[in-house]
């Protein structure tokens, strides 16, 4: 599975955008980009995941460049309970591998 | 609550003791997965788990750690002799399939060796 780099820290205000950038050039074409969180302590919780489109679900947007090289995770308004550890994951479909978890993003909303 | 069932929440071993982390998956979930975070570290693979079958423990430490998901019952994580290192949440997550990167987690198993 393709390797990803993100930034360390974030700091977002409350009430605005989180934009949480995730970079994967050497990603394949049956690599699907997913997102997770962990807030503190607890399991990690599922985001959203894409192959080459944009996605939206009700936590997040998902952008993915057109060279797919990168993607942008996008939360519309955050709030304090978004403050956790946001880790951009690279898979294939149908692949037996199990995810692999980075250092992740430690995104802290700020009021 | 039909997500994915972790017990006991905490648990406390002396050294040289054993310690059993059970995991109940979400149903209709097949798929069972074991991460272990160190503090202050990221989530590391250990094992992944059919009914009945192990199909990857990469990441096991290759003495005293076992793991099995019954054809009944919920998957077991086995420590035996535990060390201080030993320490550590340990998060269970299920999947219906292989088909898909989206796992659903427990809320952890911390286990703590004095």
């Amino acid at each position: 599975d393709a390797k990803t780099t993100q930034p360390t820290s974030m700091d977002c205000a409350e009430g605005r955008a989180a934009n949480l950038p995730c970079n994967h050039s050497t990603i394949s074409g049956n690599e699907y980009v997913y997102w997770y969180r962990q807030i503190h302590s607890q399991g990690p919780q599922y985001i959203i995941h894409g192959l080459k489109n944009n996605e939206t679900n009700e936590m997040a947007s998902l952008i993915i460049t057109e060279d797919r090289k990168s993607s942008t995770l996008i939360l519309p308004h955050a709030t304090l309970r978004d403050t956790a550890v946001y880790y951009c994951i690279v898979r294939a479909s149908g692949s037996a591998r199990q995810l692999t978890f980075g250092s992740g993003t430690q995104l802290t909303v700020l009021p | 609550n039909a997500g994915v069932m972790q017990n006991p929440r905490h648990l406390v071993r002396r050294r040289g003791q054993e310690a059993r982390l059970r995991c109940s998956p979400m149903k209709g979930h097949s798929h069972v997965y074991w991460y272990r975070q160190l503090p202050e570290e990221g989530l590391k693979f250990m094992v992944y788990l059919q009914k009945e079958n192990i199909i990857d423990e990469s990441g096991m430490p290759k003495e005293r750690f076992s793991a099995e998901f019954p054809k009944e019952g919920p998957s077991i994580l086995r420590i035996q002799q535990v060390v201080r290192g030993d320490s550590a949440a340990y998060f269970c997550a299920s999947s219906p399939g292989t088909n898909t990167g989206e796992l659903f987690f427990g809320e952890g198993s911390r286990l703590t060796v004095l």
